[in-house]
């Protein structure tokens, strides 16, 4: 149990270009998901918390009109990376946690997706 | 502001040897988790500690706790080449909704 998925697992776009992120939880309701970077050799650095029908929580310094995060449904949050220019190729990885189970240790484990690879050209 | 750092942050090793990786935090942590992430993949949990002083074991992972709840180890004893990855620990913010990922160590095993 506990599988998250994200679509697509590898994109190369133009500069300029909108590129759209998606990652679900295949067997499990998540109200929260994570989206964090990840530059080659460096640790994983959290962009926002993305909370279901409600707004995004953003992390100091990521902007949010750059990087916008829709999480319409409890199985699903996106995350769209506008204009992308080639500074933004990344390692993007989207993360979940359990609904319902905050404050178990269950509910505080988070269940990654297997990650999108952007470069922008 | 908050911290999260791990030492060594590459140990190269040759099979049969044990490692262990270092997680330091600048605040006292309510809980930490421990992933790893293989060349190419994506962090898989391994453990979560809560209590202060725990120590878990999983197989021949072992997983301490500090006391003080600012620090934690993870040691290997007999490395695999199966171990190879970068094991990163992470804790809670102060909010406690999101966590922290330690600078991560990045293990080699050699055959």
């Amino acid at each position: 149990g506990a599988v998250v998925s994200q679509h697509p697992s590898r994109v190369i776009c133009k500069s300029g270009t909108s590129v759209k992120i998606e990652c679900r939880s295949l067997d499990f309701q998540a109200t929260t998901m994570f989206w964090y970077r990840q530059f080659p050799k460096q640790s994983l650095m959290l962009m926002a918390t993305s909370n279901e029908g409600s707004k995004a929580t953003y992390e100091q310094g990521v902007e949010k009109d750059k990087f916008l995060i829709n999480h319409a449904s409890l199985t699903l949050s996106t995350l769209t990376v506008t204009s992308a220019h080639p500074e933004d190729s990344s390692f993007y990885i989207c993360s979940a946690r359990v609904a319902g189970l905050f404050g178990s240790p269950k509910g505080e484990t988070q269940y990654f997706g297997p990650g999108t690879r952007l470069l922008v050209l | 502001g908050q911290q999260v750092m791990q030492i060594p942050q590459y140990q190269h090793v040759q099979e049969g040897e044990d490692f262990t990786t270092y997680c330091n935090s600048s605040t006292t942590l309510s809980n930490i988790q421990w992933y790893k992430q293989r060349p190419g993949g994506h962090p898989v949990f391994l453990i979560q500690l809560v209590k202060s002083g725990e120590v878990k074991k999983q197989k021949r992972l072992t997983f301490q706790f500090g006391e003080a709840k600012k620090n934690s180890s993870l040691h290997i004893t007999a490395t695999q080449t199966t171990d190879v990855g970068t094991y990163f620990c992470a804790g809670p913010m102060r909010t406690g909704n999101q966590f922290y990922f330690g600078t991560g160590t990045s293990l080699t095993v050699i055959p």
